[in-house]
C-alpha cells in the first residue's frame, strides 16, 4: 500500500520568511496530493492540492510542486504570517480518495 | 464546498460501553466515506472505508468486530467502538468526497473526541 513520509516533524521560522514541507510518496499509481492545515481540536482544511498531471501550483502566498520520477512533493509558504501556525499534513491517493496522511509538521512562525 | 456533520464532538464513556459516532454528508450523496482516527499529536489515520449498501472495507490490523462502520443510506455512515477501552481514546475524523462534481477533494467532518474512561 501507499506509504507517504513527511519532513521535517517540526519547523520554525521568523514572520516574513519562506517555509518549506517535503513529502515522499511509495505507490507510483497515487495520482492526487493534497495538503491539509489543521489547527488543535479541528478538522483539516485543505489548502492546496495538485493532480498528477501538474508540476507544479499556486495560490497567493501558498505553492506546492511535484515531481513524479522521484515520488516526491513540496509545499512552500511564502511571506509566512503567525496565523499560518499550524500542523500540515501532506497526502497523497488515488481516485477513491483513501488517502494516505504524512506524519504531519508543526509549524511554528515566529512574529 | 461541500459539507460533512459529524456527531456527536465530544463523548466521555465508561469503559466497556459502546459508543455510537455518526458522519453525514449534508448537501451530496455519498457512496463511499472514509473512518480516520488521530492520536495526540500523531497524524490522521485510515480505519476502513465505509461502502453504501456493503461491508466496510478495513485497513489492516484495525479490528472489524470492535469497529462497527453501518452505511445504510447515501448521507450516513456510522461508526460503533464496541466494548471502549482506555487505549481506544481519540479523535475520530470521518471525510467523504462529492462523486456527482467528479472531483477528489474530501471533506472531512469536525471530528469526534473520545475518551473512555
Amino acid at each position: 500500500g501507499e506509504n507517504v513520509e513527511q519532513h521535517p516533524s517540526t519547523l520554525s521560522v521568523q514572520e516574513g520568511d519562506s517555509a518549506v514541507i517535503k513529502c515522499t510518496y511509495s505507490d507510483s499509481a497515487s495520482n492526487y496530493f493534497p495538503w491539509y492545515k489543521q489547527e488543535l481540536g479541528k478538522r483539516p482544511q485543505l489548502i492546496i492540492d495538485i493532480r498528477s498531471n501538474v508540476g507544479e501550483k499556486k495560490d497567493q502566498r501558498i505553492a506546492v510542486t511535484l515531481n513524479k520520477t522521484a515520488k516526491h512533493f513540496s509545499l512552500h509558504i511564502t511571506e509566512t504570517q503567525p496565523e499560518d501556525s499550524a500542523v500540515y499534513f501532506c497526502a497523497a491517493s488515488m481516485q477513491r480518495n483513501d488517502m494516505r496522511f504524512g506524519a504531519g509538521t508543526r509549524l511554528t512562525v515566529k512574529p | 464546498g461541500a459539507v460533512v456533520s459529524q456527531h456527536p464532538s465530544r463523548v466521555i464513556c465508561k469503559s466497556g460501553t459502546s459508543v455510537k459516532i455518526e458522519c453525514r454528508s449534508l448537501d451530496f450523496q455519498a457512496t463511499t466515506m472514509f473512518w480516520y482516527r488521530q492520536f495526540p499529536k500523531q497524524s490522521l489515520m485510515l480505519m476502513a472505508t465505509s461502502n453504501e449498501g456493503s461491508k466496510a472495507t478495513y485497513e489492516q490490523g484495525v479490528e472489524k468486530d470492535k469497529f462497527l462502520i453501518n452505511h445504510a443510506s447515501l448521507t450516513l455512515s456510522t461508526l460503533t467502538v464496541t466494548s471502549a477501552h482506555p487505549e481506544d481514546s481519540s479523535f475520530y475524523i470521518c471525510s467523504a468526497s462529492n462523486p456527482r462534481t467528479g472531483d477528489t477533494e474530501a471533506f472531512f467532518g469536525q471530528g469526534t473526541r473520545l475518551t473512555v474512561v
